[in-house]
């Protein structure tokens, strides 16, 4: 089956340590998203990219940044994680960024801070 | 700016009784509404969708949701729920903002169902 497949399912890394979460899609869509959900809370968008146009949030943390190598794969990286990084992290994907296209949702990974 | 409200952060059910998770809408423009589940430790589903066309979605599980633009609406509803309806259920808002959609989601309804 076509899908969004995000790995790993659950990270732990040290304050401060940079780490880097892996999403891949067989979809092969356009869009891809990184959203950030705190626990009990919505998912918050932190950044998309359109092909190979990156589109960052305004409120999105300079820590965070974020690769799309080819049309399959994208990579967030938290350049030195604090505390409160510490939350479940979603990659979606939209077959084009037309307003009204349903997107896809990896199972996301969880990620812990110590 | 668009955005929804849910109403209601936890819902509970018996077996077999009505559904109804409430989402109102605010939006200058016609609006693209979605309901999304998900569940433990898991990413998000899509349940439905409304674009344009027939106001009342069909989506999968059973669920429907009608869009009500004189209320602003877009309230979720099941016939009779099921245990393994027992989720976190998101509206949300689809944007478009800088070469992609975005969507901007309600705060969640933590759907309990009970024997």
């Amino acid at each position: 089956d076509a899908m969004v497949i995000q790995n790993p399912r659950y990270q732990v890394t040290q304050f401060g340590k940079p780490v880097t979460l892996s999403c891949s899609q067989t979809l092969n869509h356009n869009v891809m998203y990184w959203y950030q959900q705190k626990s009990s809370q919505a998912p918050k968008l932190l950044f998309h990219y359109y092909d190979k146009d990156f589109n960052n949030e305004a409120d999105t943390p300079d820590n965070f940044q974020s690769r799309r190598p080819n049309t399959s794969f994208c990579f967030l990286d938290i350049r030195s994680p604090g505390l409160g990084d510490a939350a479940m992290y979603l990659c979606a994907t939209s077959r084009d960024p037309n307003v009204g296209q349903p997107q896809h949702f990896g199972d996301g990974t969880r990620l812990s801070i110590l | 700016a668009q955005s929804v409200t849910q109403l209601g952060s936890h819902v509970s059910v018996s077996e077999g009784a009505l559904v109804l998770l409430r989402c109102n809408y605010s939006s200058s423009v016609p609006p693209y509404l979605f309901w999304y589940v998900q569940y433990p430790n898991q990413g998000l589903q899509l349940l439905l969708k409304y674009t344009t066309g027939a106001t009342l979605v069909k989506g999968i599980n059973g669920f429907e949701a009608e869009f009500k633009k004189s209320e602003t609406s877009f309230h979720l509803t099941k016939p009779s729920a099921h245990m393994s309806d027992a989720a976190e259920y998101f509206c949300a808002v689809s944007v478009f903002t800088g070469g992609g959609n975005k969507l901007t989601f309600g705060t969640g309804t933590q759907l309990k169902v009970e024997l």
